[in-house]
């Protein structure tokens, strides 16, 4: 069965720079979430998108920015980049109408600035 | 607000023990999901198990079992006959279940390091 993919898987950016994460979701899920994993941390939900509109936000920080496509990928985008951004970013998608609350996760994309 | 709490670190076994590994979570809804996700070193997430606030049966799969008790608010995993395979970092989460908006935002808990060794 097809899983999230999420791209690229590992990414090295000086700071000051900008990246961009890209993520599919399941075909006919139509919601997005994006989290952060800080080393040795728990993931902290980023942002989260319903049929392409913003639907929740969380401690996602003015440098970043995201959006959901017509196609329901959704890219995460990070601009002037702190040493502190480097971090496991995961996406997960979901059915919303089917509700069973359970979130599928891609194997995230590893962003280390140097 | 919603909060997990994994008050165990870090566990170290030898093989064969059976471990378990704590949660607790507080919210006000009435209706929510609780998770259990396995992060092995190589850093993806993989789920375990759901349960839903209404389902309040435990259940065993395989050397899996977990034991949700909604009166004390615990939802424990516990790992039967450890393996080395096993280690790895346990994340217990919540979830409101989303009527409108939002969707099913996760909140997880800070993790257990658990190490199974020979």
């Amino acid at each position: 069965a097809a899983g999230v993919i999420q791209s690229p898987r590992h990414l090295i950016k000086e700071k000051r720079e900008t990246a961009t994460l890209k993520c599919y979701p399941i075909p006919r899920h139509d919601t997005v979430y994006w989290y952060q994993q800080g080393p040795g941390q728990d993931p902290q939900f980023l942002i989260s998108f319903y049929e392409k509109m913003q639907s929740d936000k969380g401690s996602i920080p003015d440098r970043f920015s995201a959006q959901q496509f017509s196609d329901y990928h959704s890219e995460l985008n990070m601009s002037s980049l702190e040493l502190g951004d480097s971090a496991l970013y995961f996406c997960a998608s979901s059915l919303r109408p089917k509700n069973t609350g359970e979130l599928f996760f891609g194997e995230g994309s590893r962003l280390t600035v140097l | 607000a919603q909060k997990v709490t994994q008050a165990q670190t870090e566990i170290s076994v030898v093989e064969k023990e059976d471990v378990t590994l704590d949660c607790v979570y507080e919210t006000r809804d009435t209706t929510y999901y609780l998770f259990w996700y396995k992060q092995p070193p190589s850093g993806e997430l993989v789920f375990l198990i759901r349960r839903n606030s209404f389902d309040e049966q435990n259940e065993i799969s395989g050397r899996y079992s977990w034991n949700f008790q909604k009166s004390t608010s615990s939802f424990n995993f516990t790992i039967t006959a450890s393996q080395v395979v096993d280690s790895a970092v346990y994340f217990c989460a919540l979830s409101e279940a989303a009527i409108t908006g939002g969707g099913n935002k996760l909140t997880f808990g800070t993790g257990t390091q658990l190490k199974v060794e020979l």
